[in-house]
C-alpha cells in the first residue's frame, strides 16, 4: 500500500499570510506513460464532508479560489494558500489514486493565529 | 445536481450487523465507481470499499475484508454497505463518495468528486 504522510499536523497562520501543507508518498505517484501525478487534495470544514480542491496534483476543481495552489511531482507535493482567509480554517487531506487501496494522508489542521 | 444521501447508521453492539444506504441522484450510479470512506471521531479518512461502474467489480480495505460487502441496486440508483461482525474500531462517520472514474483500478482518475453528508456508526456495548 502507498503510505501518505502529511506535515505539519497543524498550522496557525495570521489572516492574509501564506500557508503551505506538505504531502509525501512512500512511492512515486507519477505515471511515466502520461506524465501525470495521481494526487488529489481535499478540504474539510467542521461538521462537513470533504470537498475536492485539486486533482492531478495541481488541477484546480471548479469554484476553488485561486489563492489555493497545488504543486509537486513524484513523491513530494504541497498545497499552498497564498493569503489565508477566515473561511479557509479547515482540515486538509491529500490522497493518492495511483494504486488501490486508495490512501489518504493523516490530515493537516489550519487555524487562525 | 449530483446528490448523495446516506442513511442506516446507528448504535450497534460488537459482533452485530448494520446496512448503510446511499441514495444517489443527478447521475447514474452504475456509470461511475462508487466508494465508502470512513472517518473515526477526530481522525483522518480511510477508504473502506469500492465498486466499479458497469461490471461492478468490488474492492475492500484489508481492515474490513470478509466482514463488509458493498453492492448497488441500479434500478433504485442506490449503493449499499452491509457491515457484519462489527468491532469497536469500526466506529466512524461513513461517507458515500463518487469517483470521477468508471472503474476502480490502478492509474485511473479515482479522486472523489462528490461526497454525501455521512452517517455515524457507533459500535459499543
Amino acid at each position: 500500500d502507498i503510505v501518505m504522510t502529511q506535515s505539519p499536523d497543524s498550522l496557525a497562520v495570521s489572516l492574509g499570510e501564506g500557508a503551505t501543507i506538505n504531502c509525501k508518498s512512500s512511492q512515486s505517484v507519477l505515471y511515466s506513460s502520461n506524465n501525470k501525478n495521481y494526487l488529489a487534495w481535499y478540504q474539510q470544514k467542521p461538521g462537513q464532508p470533504p470537498k475536492l480542491l485539486f486533482y492531478w496534483a495541481s488541477t484546480r476543481e471548479s469554484g476553488v479560489p485561486d489563492r489555493f495552489s497545488g504543486s509537486g511531482s513524484g513523491t513530494d507535493f504541497a498545497l499552498t494558500i497564498s493569503s489565508l482567509q477566515a473561511e479557509d480554517v479547515a482540515l486538509y487531506f491529500c490522497q493518492q489514486y495511483y494504486s488501490t487501496p486508495l490512501t489518504f494522508g493523516g490530515g493537516t489542521k489550519v487555524e487562525i493565529k | 445536481d449530483v446528490q448523495l444521501v446516506e442513511s442506516g447508521g446507528g448504535l450497534v453492539q460488537p459482533g452485530g450487523s448494520l446496512r448503510l444506504t446511499c441514495a444517489a441522484s443527478g447521475f447514474s450510479l452504475s456509470s461511475y465507481a462508487m466508494n465508502w470512506v470512513r472517518q473515526a471521531p477526530g481522525k483522518g479518512l480511510e477508504w473502506v470499499s469500492g465498486i466499479s461502474g458497469t461490471v461492478g467489480a468490488t474492492y475492500y480495505a484489508a481492515s474490513v475484508k470478509g466482514r463488509f460487502a458493498i453492492s448497488r441496486d441500479s434500478s433504485k440508483n442506490t449503493l449499499y454497505l452491509q457491515m457484519d461482525s462489527l468491532r469497536a474500531e469500526d466506529t466512524a462517520i461513513y461517507y458515500c463518495a463518487k469517483s470521477d472514474a468508471i472503474v476502480l483500478v490502478d492509474k485511473r482518475n479515482n479522486w472523489f468528486d462528490f461526497w454525501g453528508q455521512g452517517t455515524l456508526v457507533t459500535v459499543s456495548s
